[in-house]
C-alpha cells in the first residue's frame, strides 16, 4: 500500500504563500500524486496532479523532486476560504493505492 | 449535469437493521467507489467497481456488499448494521481509473449514517 505522509495541520494567515509537503518513499514508476481539498461536511474535490517536476494550475501549483519521493502543495495568497483539509495520493494502476490518509488541516486565519 | 448524487443524506438505523445506500452518476464514468470517512481520519476505499456488473473489495471491505448493476448505479448495502458503521459514506466515480493516466474522481456530497 503506497502510504503517504503529511503535516497533522498548519496555520495560515490570509494573503500568505501556504506549502504542504508530502512524504511517498514507495511511489512506483508509473504511479501519479493528486491532491485533494475537503470542507467540512462534502465530499473531496481534485485540486492538481502530477507526475514530475512541476505542475501549475489556475488554483495551485505541485512541486515534485526528480527522486519523486515527495511532493509539496503551494497554495498562493490563501484565504479564509482556503481553510479545508488536504490529501496527498499516490494513484497508480493498482488500485490498493487509492490511500487518503489523514490530510492535512489548514487553518487560514483573518 | 448533476455529477455524483448520493441517496439518503441522513439514516438512523438501529443494530441489526439492514439497508442500502444509493449512488448515482451522471457523467458516463466507468469506475465507481464507495468510501466512509470516520471523525478526524481520511477516507477509506470499501468497495470499488470497474464497470457494469464488476465489483471488488478495497480496504474495509467487512460488513457491506455492493452491486453495479447499471453503468450509472453504484449501490452500497449493509445487512446487519453495526455501530462501528457509523459514519459518513461517499461515493466517487471516474471516467477510467488510471490506466496511462491516473483519473480524477468526483464525490458525491455524502451520507451521514448513525447506527445506534
Amino acid at each position: 500500500l503506497a502510504k503517504t505522509t503529511q503535516p497533522i495541520s498548519m496555520d495560515s494567515y490570509e494573503g500568505q504563500e501556504v506549502n504542504i509537503t508530502c512524504s511517498h518513499n514507495n511511489i512506483a514508476t508509473n504511479d501519479y500524486i493528486t491532491w485533494y481539498q475537503q470542507f467540512p461536511s462534502q465530499g473531496p474535490r481534485f485540486i492538481i496532479q502530477g507526475y514530475k517536476t512541476k505542475v501549475t494550475n489556475e488554483v495551485a501549483s505541485l512541486f515534485i523532486p526528480a527522486d519523486r519521493k515527495s511532493s509539496t502543495l503551494s497554495l498562493p495568497r490563501v484565504s479564509l476560504s482556503d481553510t479545508a483539509v488536504y490529501y496527498c495520493l499516490v494513484v497508480g494502476y493498482n488500485f490498493n493505492k487509492f490511500y487518503f490518509g489523514s490530510g492535512t488541516k489548514l487553518n487560514v486565519k483573518p | 449535469n448533476a455529477g455524483v448524487t448520493q441517496t439518503p443524506k441522513f439514516r438512523v438505523l438501529k443494530t441489526g437493521q439492514s439497508m442500502t445506500l444509493l449512488c448515482a452518476q451522471d457523467m458516463n464514468h466507468e469506475y465507481m467507489y464507495w468510501y466512509r470517512q470516520d471523525p478526524g481520519m481520511g477516507l477509506r476505499l470499501i468497495h470499488y467497481s470497474v464497470g457494469e456488473g464488476t465489483t471488488a473489495k478495497g480496504e474495509v471491505p467487512d460488513g457491506y456488499n455492493v452491486s453495479r448493476l447499471k453503468k450509472q448505479n453504484f449501490l452500497l448495502g449493509l445487512e446487519s448494521a453495526a455501530p462501528s458503521q457509523t459514519s459518513v459514506y461517499f461515493c466517487a466515480s471516474s471516467y477510467s481509473g488510471g490506466l496511462a493516466k491516473a483519473d480524477t474522481q468526483y464525490f458525491g456530497p455524502g451520507t451521514r449514517l448513525t447506527v445506534l
